[in-house]
Parts: structure tokens; C-alpha cells; sequence
């Protein structure tokens, strides 16, 4: 069974810190990972996704990597901002798993002023 | 493009009563449509797989007769929660599978706010 983990839970950090946003799964078959955006009470925002043959993508202040040997992904934030401030989730999506996305737990960031 | 909206964004309501949630892909042809349910501080979890024009699909645990999912047509699947009750309070998200490219790209709705009381 597919599990997708995230670390760390709750970052807080002062505006314009580099961070960096730790997910870990569990099984190799993975198609694709997505990192998503939640801001309190709303829907899912699509952040950036990648392949299972790509090593990352960036968007912007935004880069994901992905390491399948190691089943990790991280999600780099340049120069944060209080708007970023928001949850974090990732979300694998196995092959031949009927394009269900498997998600994380996610991590709530707090960007100070 | 690619937006997928849910009604209503909110709902109270007494228990025992049935309460049904829509979710629409405005600009796009879903034949397949994900519900997810999320608890406060948790990620989310998948319920059913809705194909339109057939039977949803139901997670382990997820009590079909208890969540009605009916996709009757290509841009709306509705959730209803029957009988519902205080445990059935949660944040329910639909998702739509996008029928182009090779990604597999799933879009959000906004969500729903379920309070039983």
C-alpha cells in the first residue's frame, strides 16, 4: 500500500528564508508527485507536478525534486514570503493504482514579517 | 481554464437529515471525478471514485449506502450524505480528472464545510 509522508508537520520562519519541504513514500511504482498549496478552508491549489522520469520541476520561486531510489520528493521555497504561508501537501500517484492520488499529511508554514 | 466548482461551500444541518453536495467541471468533460474527505489538521482521504455512468468505486471503510455518489452526466458528480450525523462533520473536496495531456492531472474544487449539529 502505497503510504506518502511529510516532513517536518508546522514550520514557522522568518520572511525571506530559503526552506525546504521533506515528502517520503513508500513505493517505487510511483507515475508522478504533486505538490499542492492549501490555504485555511479552501481547495487544493496544484503547485507543481513531476514525472517519474524527471529529477524536478521549478515555477517561479518553486523547486521539486523527486528521488525514486530514495522514495523522497522536497519542495524548495526561495526567498519566502507571508504569503506563502499556507499548508503544504504532496500526493503520489501510483501506476496501474486507477489514478488515485495518494496523499500526506502536509505541512502548515508560518511566514513572519 | 480547468475549473472545477462545489455547492454549497457550506452547510449546516440536523442530524438525520440528508445533505447533498454538487461538483461541477465548469470548462471541461470529467468522465471520472474523485471525492476526498479532510478532518481538521489531517490531509486527505480518499472516498470513492465516481465514472460517469456507472457505479462509483468505494474506498475500504467508506460506507456506500451511507455516501451517494451519482456522476449522471459529464461535467457533475453529486455527493449525498444520508442520515447524516455529528461524525459525519467534515471538510469534503471533489477533484476532476482532466481529460488531456498524459499527466493524469487532477483539479480541485473549493471544497465543502459539513456541520451536523
Amino acid at each position: 500500500k502505497q503510504e506518502v509522508t511529510r516532513i517536518p508537520a508546522a514550520l514557522s520562519v522568518p520572511e525571506g528564508e530559503n526552506l525546504v519541504l521533506n515528502c517520503s513514500f513508500t513505493d517505487s511504482a510511483i507515475y508522478n508527485l504533486q505538490w499542492f498549496r492549501q490555504d485555511p478552508g479552501k481547495g487544493l491549489t496544484s503547485l507543481l507536478l513531476i514525472q517519474s522520469s524527471q529529477r524536478e520541476q521549478t515555477s517561479g520561486r518553486l523547486n521539486a525534486s523527486l528521488d525514486k531510489s530514495s522514495g523522497r520528493s522536497t519542495l524548495y521555497i526561495a526567498a519566502s514570503q507571508p504569503g506563502d504561508s499556507a499548508t503544504y501537501l504532496c500526493a503520489g500517484l501510483v501506476t496501474g493504482g486507477g489514478n488515485k492520488l495518494t496523499f500526506g499529511t502536509g505541512t502548515q508554514l508560518k511566514v513572519e514579517l | 481554464g480547468a475549473v472545477v466548482s462545489q455547492h454549497p461551500s457550506w452547510v449546516i444541518c440536523k442530524s438525520g437529515t440528508s445533505v447533498k453536495i454538487e461538483c461541477r467541471s465548469l470548462d471541461f468533460q470529467a468522465t471520472t471525478m474523485f471525492w476526498y474527505r479532510q478532518f481538521p489538521k489531517q490531509s486527505l482521504m480518499l472516498m470513492a471514485t465516481s465514472n460517469e455512468g456507472s457505479k462509483a468505486t468505494y474506498e475500504q471503510g467508506v460506507e456506500k449506502d451511507k455516501f451517494l455518489i451519482n456522476h449522471a452526466s459529464l461535467t457533475l458528480s453529486t455527493l449525498t450524505v444520508t442520515s447524516a450525523h455529528p461524525e459525519d462533520s467534515s471538510f469534503y473536496i471533489c477533484s476532476a480528472m482532466a481529460p488531456w495531456g498524459f499527466q493524469e492531472t487532477q483539479y480541485f474544487g473549493p471544497g465543502t464545510r459539513l456541520l451536523v449539529l
